[in-house]
């Protein structure tokens, strides 16, 4: 199975701020038909994951462009710049290239 | 708009079965992939199985494979998550997801005696 490495595990923010969220993966996730299916999700306490990112760096449908990915083969990033207080939460990144899909260990985003 | 509604839930033995449906409406159901994923009380995201838009591919998690049966409905715009011999570990939040986009509320499992 990919083994998918989130760092940090909590993340203390002051509102305004930016931060970044680290996920590596222990083989590359670049799917034979050339894309790679990293996803990053925000998941806000009692509330279903919403997706941010799909494949790495597309910004889903009302997604504020505070938010993005970067990345490739086996290290990628999320960037949350001028941070809300909607944006708190606990993020998770995914990917689907390889069966069993696997989600890193998310990353609680708080108030410093 | 995407709606993603499950349903099933409950308090169930363990050893015991539970099926799961999840009623989606706002897209056409049938051109896409589905997927179950689960989230144990207080802890992370685990992807439990996938089907294709047609059914004619199904993937799972190995703790599943055998006892869990992912299916779909596209006449009814309905997937399914057929559960037999459940295990305390199975105990979760489980939510449906189209294309790993959208996603339910989720339907609570209690594999408990």
């Amino acid at each position: 199975d990919v083994l998918m490495t989130q760092t940090p595990v909590s993340l203390p923010v002051s509102l305004g701020g930016q931060v970044s969220i680290s996920c590596r993966s222990s083989q590359s996730l670049v799917h034979s038909d050339g894309n790679t299916y990293l996803h990053w999700y925000l998941q806000k306490p009692g509330q279903s994951p919403q997706l941010l990112i799909y494949r790495v760096s597309n910004r889903f449908s009302g997604v504020p462009d505070r938010f993005s990915g970067s990345g490739s083969g086996t290290d990628f990033t999320l960037k949350i710049s001028r941070v809300e207080p909607e944006d708190l939460g606990v993020y998770y990144c995914l990917q689907s290239t390889h069966f069993p899909n696997t989600f890193g260990a998310g990353t609680k985003l708080e108030l410093k | 708009e995407v709606q993603l509604v499950e349903s099933g839930g409950g308090l169930v033995q363990p050893g015991r079965s539970l099926k799961l449906s999840c009623a989606a409406s706002g897209f056409t159901f049938s051109n896409y992939g589905m997927a179950w994923v689960r989230q144990a009380p207080t802890k992370g995201l685990e992807w439990v199985a996938t089907i294709s838009y047609d059914g004619s591919s199904t993937y799972y998690r190995d703790s599943v494979k055998g006892r869990f049966t992912i299916s779909r409905d596209n006449a009814k715009s309905t997937l399914y998550l057929q559960m037999d011999s459940l295990r305390s570990e199975d105990t979760a939040t489980y939510y449906c997801a189209s294309r790993l986009a959208y996603w339910g509320q989720g339907t609570l499992v209690t594999v408990s005696s």
